[in-house]
């Protein structure tokens, strides 16, 4: 069974801080893993990383993904009181030529002014 | 800018209902998903389309179905809706899967079932 696992599932810093997004997945036949950010509403995307070792960065929100220990990791420095959200992390596999999302349970970041 | 826009934002049904959740896109894409999320458990699919008139099912289908009479418009149903049914359920769409792109979601809507 595909396996997407996020961690922490909560955090709560002072805004300034850098915080660490952690995602691990278990699945077969990998395409690429995202990042989203979801505030009261819909989703909206922030990174889509399908190699090895290349960081994506915009701004102050960066990610990188390790295909051979399965994981990515979103860094988010000098963080704001907007950054506060529920960050999904999902990796798109394909079965039986569809392409779907896993999606892991998602870190709720809280900042504190 | 994509659009993807569902027809409610907030619904309160009752145990046994027949419930429409209608998701309509602007962007042409082939790719459709309706998702719902709780917590705790992360967004978890119901059932996807790659093309009008095709369905499939996702991790969690049972209970609803869904239609796709046109490109731009995939709705839920659930044919009588039950309590453990109330949930936020979001929509998305995509490029067809030979490109690499992400999906696009709607708002969302939040079912209550009573």
């Amino acid at each position: 069974e595909d396996k997407v696992v996020q961690s922490p599932l909560s955090l709560v810093v002072h805004e300034g801080d850098t915080v660490t997004l952690n995602c691990s997945y278990e699945v077969t036949n990998f395409r690429s893993l995202l990042w989203y950010k979801q505030e009261k509403k819909a989703p909206t995307f922030l990174f889509m990383l399908t190699s090895s070792g290349i960081e994506k960065k915009s701004g102050r929100l960066s990610s990188i993904l390790d295909k051979k220990e399965l994981f990515s990791i979103l860094n988010i420095t000098a963080t704001q009181t907007g950054d506060s959200a529920i960050y999904l992390c999902a990796v798109e596999v394909i079965i039986q030529g569809a392409q779907k999302l896993v999606f892991g349970q998602g870190t709720r970041l809280t900042i504190n002014p | 800018d994509v659009k993807v826009t569902q027809s409610s934002r907030y619904l309160v049904k009752r145990t046994g209902e027949k419930v429409f959740l209608e998701c309509v896109q602007d962007m042409d894409h082939e790719n459709m998903f309706w998702y719902r999320q709780d917590p705790g458990l992360g967004l978890r699919l119901i059932y996807f389309s790659y093309d009008v008139k095709m369905k499939e099912k996702g991790d969690i289908p049972e209970g609803y179905s869904v239609s796709r009479e046109k490109k731009e418009r995939f709705s839920l149903i659930l044919e009588s809706a039950s309590t453990n049914q109330t949930s936020m359920y979001l929509c998305a769409s995509s490029l067809p899967r030979y490109l690499y792109g992400e999906q696009y979601f709607g708002p969302g809507t939040r079912l209550t079932v009573t």
